[in-house]
């Protein structure tokens, strides 16, 4: 069965910190697609980054960049210098062969000005 | 403005009606879903539809009922027969089906509490 793991359900920080959220994935296809959601307190979920399976290149857009690695089925997601604005619940998710996405629980972050 | 729009935004039900929820966009998109939100269980998928007048069950389908009539548009029921109906509820689109070609674009939900 597939399956997202957030093991981290809650993470604090100050202003500036870095900070990484983790995210593994369980799946028997070869090729699949990862994703990151953010969703800020308004409720509407904002399309961060996707991935497929054949791509481990880590990637960086401005303060965010996601390390992919599938020999541990991990896709995690750092935010460098964190601000004020990150604050947000973020989902990371998995899709299946016919375009479903099956999503973690969920990490809040909490940035302290 | 293209987008995604879900209708109420909050809505409260008494134990034994049943609820509507409006989804409608002008996105041209092919597939939509409807998607149920709980504090610390992430998102899960009720119904899905790929195309005009087909659907499919998600994972969590049994209390809920959806239609597509229409390619805009996606209303989901909340029936009676839901035990713990009261969540967020969110509406998404895709242009194809598959995810192939892109994300899943998102309503700005609909927050359903029973008395």
């Amino acid at each position: 069965a597939q399956k997202v793991t957030q093991a981290q359900t809650e993470i604090s920080v100050v202003e500036k910190e870095d900070v990484t959220l983790d995210c593994v994935y369980e799946t028997r296809d070869t090729t699949y697609y990862l994703f990151w959601y953010k969703q800020p307190p308004s409720g509407e979920l904002v399309f961060l980054i996707r991935r497929n399976s054949f791509d481990e290149q880590n990637e960086i857009s401005g303060r965010y960049s996601w390390n992919f690695q599938k020999s541990t089925s991990s896709f995690n997601f750092t935010i460098t210098a964190s601000q004020v604005v990150d604050s947000a619940v973020y989902f990371c998710a998995l899709s299946d062969t016919v375009g479903k996405l099956i999503f973690g629980q969920g990490t809040e972050l909490s940035v302290k000005p | 403005d293209g987008g995604i729009t879900q209708s109420p935004k909050y809505l409260f039900r008494k134990e034994g009606q049943n609820v509507t929820l409006s989804c409608e966009q002008n996105l041209n998109h092919d597939a939509m879903y409807w998607y149920r939100q709980d504090p610390g269980q992430g998102l899960r998928l009720i119904y899905y539809s790929q195309i005009v007048n087909d659907f499919q069950k998600g994972d969590i389908a049994e209390g809920y009922s959806v239609s597509r009539e229409k390619k805009e548009s996606f209303p989901l029921t909340v029936t009676s027969a839901q035990k713990n109906p009261t969540a967020f509820y969110l509406c998404a689109t895709t242009p194809l089906p598959g995810l192939s070609t892109g994300e899943l674009f998102f309503g700005e939900g609909s927050r359903l509490t029973v008395l």
